[in-house]
């Protein structure tokens, strides 16, 4: 199975901050990857796909980029509601797999 | 709108069995992939089972794989997952996802989860 590691596992940051979340894949999963946010208590939300493509209705603040191994989630001006917990996921195999989860908190 | 609703949750025994349902719609239901994603309580994500939209292909976790059985009916708009020989480490929420695609890659909507114990 392809493993995918999260950094930091919490981020403590401000609104209006910039803030940026990294997944390495263990083997090369192309651009075959997904990015989400949860909420305590509530079910997952999509973000980006495709390493970089924005779901609809999610806010341009959101972005993702990278290719292969390494990608990042970039939240350009933290709001305050987006303090939550951010996963990858990749799909280049199906044996599909997430990180372990980046925890955003209040600074 | 698209609605996915779990069903079949509950405290079931270490060794017993128990089938969870998703009832979905707003949506043509046989023309996407469905997988059910489970969260341990406090623990992150982790993918169990997809199944293709026509049925005819289905996929498993290794830590659920022989244990576990998904499929769906079309007919019906629903999604199952039996779970047989349930240990302590089931212990979770099982969400289902739907697929924009007809094979399982990524999950655009989420039900609001079923949580699953396992306890003697």
């Amino acid at each position: 199975d392809i493993q995918m590691t999260q950094s930091p596992s919490t981020l403590s940051a401000s609104v209006g901050d910039r803030v940026t979340i990294t997944c390495r894949a263990s083997q090369s999963v192309s651009s075959w990857l997904a990015w989400y946010q949860q909420k305590p208590g509530k079910a997952p939300k999509l973000l980006i796909y495709k390493a970089s493509s924005l779901q609809s209705g999610v806010p341009s603040r959101f972005s993702g980029s990278g290719s292969g191994t390494e990608f990042t989630l970039t939240i350009s001006s933290l709001q305050p509601d987006e303090f939550a917990t951010y996963y990858c996921q990749q799909y280049k195999s199906y044996s599909l797999t997430f990180g372990g989860g980046t925890k955003v908190e209040i600074k | 709108e698209v609605q996915l609703v779990e069903s079949g949750g509950g405290l079931v025994q270490p060794g017993g069995s128990l089938r969870l349902s998703c009832a979905a719609s707003g949506f043509t239901f046989s023309s996407y992939a469905m997988s059910w994603v489970r969260q341990a309580p406090g623990k992150g994500l982790e993918w169990v089972s997809a199944i293709s939209g026509s049925g005819g292909s289905t996929f498993y976790a290794d830590s659920v794989k022989g244990r576990f059985t998904i499929s769906r009916d079309n007919s019906k708009n629903t999604l199952y997952l039996q779970m047989n020989s349930l240990r302590a480490e089931d212990t979770a929420v099982y969400y289902c996802a739907k697929d924009p695609y007809t094979e399982p890659y990524y999950f655009d909507y989420w039900g609001q989860g079923t949580l699953v114990t396992v306890s003697s």
